[in-house]
């Protein structure tokens, strides 16, 4: 696609299910990235794929974050038994191969827990 | 670790005049990218302008120039002739360029610009 596209755009669920997020990063760009956002924050991040493999996953908060990138595309956030305090925008980055720097962002998704 | 610090939440401006905001950084890292960018409310993050670490000139975007203090580690934006548009979420952030793996941009918390009629 011409741009990183994320669905759901919004997604409200109750405490304690579990969600997946998804994200198709830009044709070609073998980077991806998740950041989450709190309400007024900066962009945190939470993990960083070079391919299939996630190359560094330091910012995931804890065990009940997860995400994949089987083929090397698409990426799946999955966060189980949510809290509250994981509401918040979830947004998808991709990354031309290169070391240039620039991010392309999707326009996130935004998790309501209830 | 890296840390990008915005001081000032909260920006406000006139139609066509010039409004700078700030940005510091701290890393021992002498190789890196900074970068600012623009989320309104769609809430896509868009680049704005780009400053690698090596090059002493200030990058300039149209409107859009930066002041890059390499020792002070300081990275302000000046919009100058400012439009309604422009009025957003700005966010400071560092990339680290070369080694490792580690290739993640670090953000501020951003300043809300309002740009007044």
């Amino acid at each position: 696609g011409a741009g990183v596209s994320q669905t759901p755009s919004n997604k409200v669920t109750e405490k304690g299910k579990y969600v997946e997020l998804r994200c198709d990063p830009i044709s070609g760009h073998t980077a991806l990235y998740w950041y989450r956002q709190s309400l007024g924050q900066g962009p945190e991040f939470l993990i960083y794929f070079q391919g299939t493999g996630a190359a560094d996953d330091s910012g995931l908060p804890n065990d009940r974050f997860f995400a994949v990138r089987p083929e090397g595309s698409v990426s799946t956030l999955k966060i189980q038994r949510t809290e509250r305090g994981d509401s918040a925008v979830y947004l998808c980055a991709s990354r031309a191969p290169g070391i240039t720097g620039e991010l392309f962002f999707g326009e996130g998704s935004r998790l309501t827990v209830l | 670790a890296q840390t990008v610090t915005q001081s000032q939440p909260e920006m406000s401006v006139q139609e066509a005049e010039t409004v700078t905001l700030s940005c510091t950084y701290d890393t021992s890292e002498s190789d890196y990218y900074l970068f600012w960018y623009k989320q309104p409310p769609s809430r896509q993050m868009i680049l704005v302008i780009r400053q690698e670490a090596y090059k002493q000139q200030n990058a300039t975007e149209n409107r859009f120039s930066v002041n890059f203090q390499k020792a002070a580690k300081s990275f302000s934006l000046k919009i100058s002739d400012s439009q309604l548009g422009d009025a957003a979420m700005y966010f400071c952030a560092y990339y680290r360029r070369s080694g490792g793996s580690n290739y993640k941009l670090t953000f501020g918390k951003g300043t809300l610009l309002t740009v007044n009629p």
